[in-house]
Order: C-alpha cells, then structure tokens, then sequence
C-alpha cells in the first residue's frame, strides 16, 4: 500500500520567513495529493490540493509543487504569519482505490515566532 | 448547511461503559472515515466505509465498531470503554468520480476520555 514521509516533524520560522515542508510517496499510481492544517484543538482543513497532472499550484501565499519522478511533493508557506502556526498534514491517495482512501504524513508542527 | 457534525464533542466516561460516538454528514457523499487522532499527533484509519452496509478496518486496530445503515450516518461503537481509549475521534466524507478524489472533510471531532 502507500506510505507517505514527512519532513521535518516540527519546524520553527521567524515571522516573513518562507517555510518549507516535504512528502514523498511510494505508490506510483498516487494521483492526489492534499495538504491539510489543523490548528490546536480545531478540526483538519484542506489548505491546497494537488493532482498527477500539474507539476505547481499557488493560492496567495502557499503553493506546492509535485515531482512525480522522484515521487515527492512540497508545501511552500511565504511571509509567514503567527496565523500559520499549526500542524501541518501532507496526504496522497490513489484515483484506481474505490475506498478512496487518504494516506497521511505524520505532520509537521510550524511555530512562527513574532 | 453541508457539513460533517459529530456528537458529543467531548465525553468523559469510566472503564467498562459502553458508548456510540455519532458522526452526520449532509453533504451526500458516500465514502466516510473514522480516525483515531491523539493531539496534534498523526491521524490513524480505524473504519472506513463505501457506502450503506459496506465497512472495513482501517489500519490501525481498534476495538470499536461501526455501522452503514444511512448514507449520512457512520456511528463508532465501543462496547467497554477501557482508558487505553482515550483519544480524539474524527469523522471524514468525501466523493469523487472518475479515478479523481475530490476534497476530504472532517468533522469536529470527539474527545474521549476514560477514568
């Protein structure tokens, strides 16, 4: 089955740094690829989403890009805010799965500090 | 309004009790997902479902049921409460056609806990 890997576990920027946070994947045939943020004690949000087809996707100040030959995919966060602090899941899952299943990354906790 | 509720948000209960954790989702999708999720750590597959009357086990054991009687409704049942139980629980639909998914939702989720 997939496996997704998650870098690094926790992350710490100063405020309008860039972060960065990186997933590679196993399954080849993984066609979806969503990045979720959770704020403490809130639900999982889908942030951006990204399908085999594009290689970048950009909304404002976050984008990700895929690189489907080396099978990983990064989320990108720029002028980073104290808002951006949470933790941060990357997720693939593959179209041919009628479970539709969502493999998850273990996350990443981003503390932005002022 | 579309969304995933589930209820009670938060539940403290003892050891040996029996409890359904109640998941709802207006939005008509069919496929939905229990998690198991500690805080801030990772989430966990323990059900999933593809529609009424289809479940399986998700990755992660877990001695809780689940049921598929309603397209909306996906209860999570667990028959004696022990403290190694003690967790938050998320509920997640989604949909898709065509080989593509589209977006995952999650409910609020319920906190667990058992003295």
């Amino acid at each position: 089955g997939e496996n997704v890997e998650q870098h690094p576990s926790t992350l710490s920027v100063q405020e309008g740094d860039s972060a960065v946070i990186k997933c590679t994947y196993s399954d080849s045939a993984s066609n979806y690829f969503p990045w979720y943020k959770q704020e403490l004690g809130k639900r999982p949000q889908l942030i951006i989403d990204i399908r085999s087809n594009v290689g970048e996707k950009k909304d404002q100040r976050i984008a990700v890009t895929l690189n489907k030959t080396a099978k990983h995919f990064s989320l990108h966060i720029t002028e980073t805010q104290p808002e951006d602090s949470a933790v941060y899941f990357c997720a693939a899952s593959w179209g041919g799965d009628s479970w539709g299943k969502l493999q998850f990354g273990a996350g990443t906790q981003v503390v932005v500090t002022p | 309004e579309a969304d995933i509720y589930q209820t009670p948000r938060y539940l403290v209960i003892g050891t040996g009790k029996k409890i359904t954790l109640e998941c709802s989702q207006t939005m008509g999708h069919d496929k939905m997902y229990w998690y198991q999720q500690d805080p801030g750590m990772e989430l966990h597959l323990i059900h999933y479902s593809y529609g009424v009357n289809s479940t399986e086990k998700g990755d992660l054991s877990s001695e809780s049921t689940v049921s598929r009687i309603r397209t909306e409704h996906f209860p999570l049942t667990l028959e004696s409460a022990r403290p190694s139980h003690t967790s938050q629980y998320l509920c997640a639909s989604r949909t898709g056609t065509g080989g593509f998914w589209d977006e995952q939702y999650f409910g609020p989720g319920t906190r667990l806990t058992v003295t």
